[in-house]
């Protein structure tokens, strides 16, 4: 499968608590975004890296999100001291640049906090 | 003001027929890109359709065409044929800005179809 990847595809946890999301793109991907879906609504935009540079970062993105990709490949998006309001699907998705650039999506980790 | 709206929450069709889903944008930068997803149950956001800001054509793909009106700023999507597999939340997006400058994405709140056998 060459697909976007995300894992773990489920999480539960307790408020307060620390969590990481891995993503991994499409190979040749440059562009790796990731987003927050709630229940009803469409994918709000939290941040998007150009190879290992974090380029763009939404308003969000509070300072318990920290996002990375060091080599340029997979990337992770961390919440710290998570809060009852964090819970979401969140959504990786990945591009080429090019004219079109047509983002591919992951299938998404679905987070729970209790 | 919305980037992107969708002003149908849910919409009905009968199997084999067509339908289209509305979508309007706001934008004042010339060059923008138009697309249109697909959310089934399962969570998974698929591709559908591209449009070009700058295209002279409306683009189709299979049974998916956008009817791009530029001057009103709408970029509906009809699908022909429909079939129950169809049935899903269907997601307009733009992107904001030439491809290469990596503008983010704003995505519409959504329509959810139903296929009716």
């Amino acid at each position: 499968d060459t697909g976007v990847s995300q894992n773990p595809r489920h999480k539960i946890t307790k408020r307060g608590q620390n969590v990481t999301f891995r993503c991994d793109p499409i190979s040749e991907h440059n562009r790796l975004y990731w987003y927050r879906q709630t229940l009803g609504q469409g994918p709000e935009f939290l941040t998007y890296f150009q190879n290992e540079a974090q380029l763009e970062k939404s308003r969000l993105l509070s300072d318990r999100f920290s996002a990375e990709r060091p080599k340029g490949s997979f990337s992770t998006l961390e919440i710290q001291r998570t809060e009852q309001g964090d819970s979401a699907m969140y959504l990786c998705a990945s591009s080429l640049t090019r004219v079109q650039e047509t983002q591919y999506f992951g299938p998404g980790t679905r987070l729970l906090v209790l | 003001a919305q980037k992107i709206t969708q002003t149908q929450p849910g919409m009905f069709v009968q199997e084999k027929e067509a339908v289209t889903l509305d979508c309007t944008y706001d934008t004042s930068d010339p060059s923008y890109g138009l697309f249109w997803y697909k959310q089934p149950s399962s969570g998974e956001m698929i591709f559908l359709i591209y449009q070009g800001s700058y295209d002279q054509q409306n683009a189709t793909e299979g049974r998916y065409s956008l009817n791009f009106q530029k001057a009103r700023k709408s970029a509906n999507l009809v699908i022909s044929a429909s079939q129950l597999g169809d049935s899903a939340m269907y997601f307009c997006a733009m992107r904001e800005g030439p491809s290469n400058t990596g503008n983010q994405f704003y995505f519409g709140t959504g329509t959810s179809l139903t296929v009716i056998p």
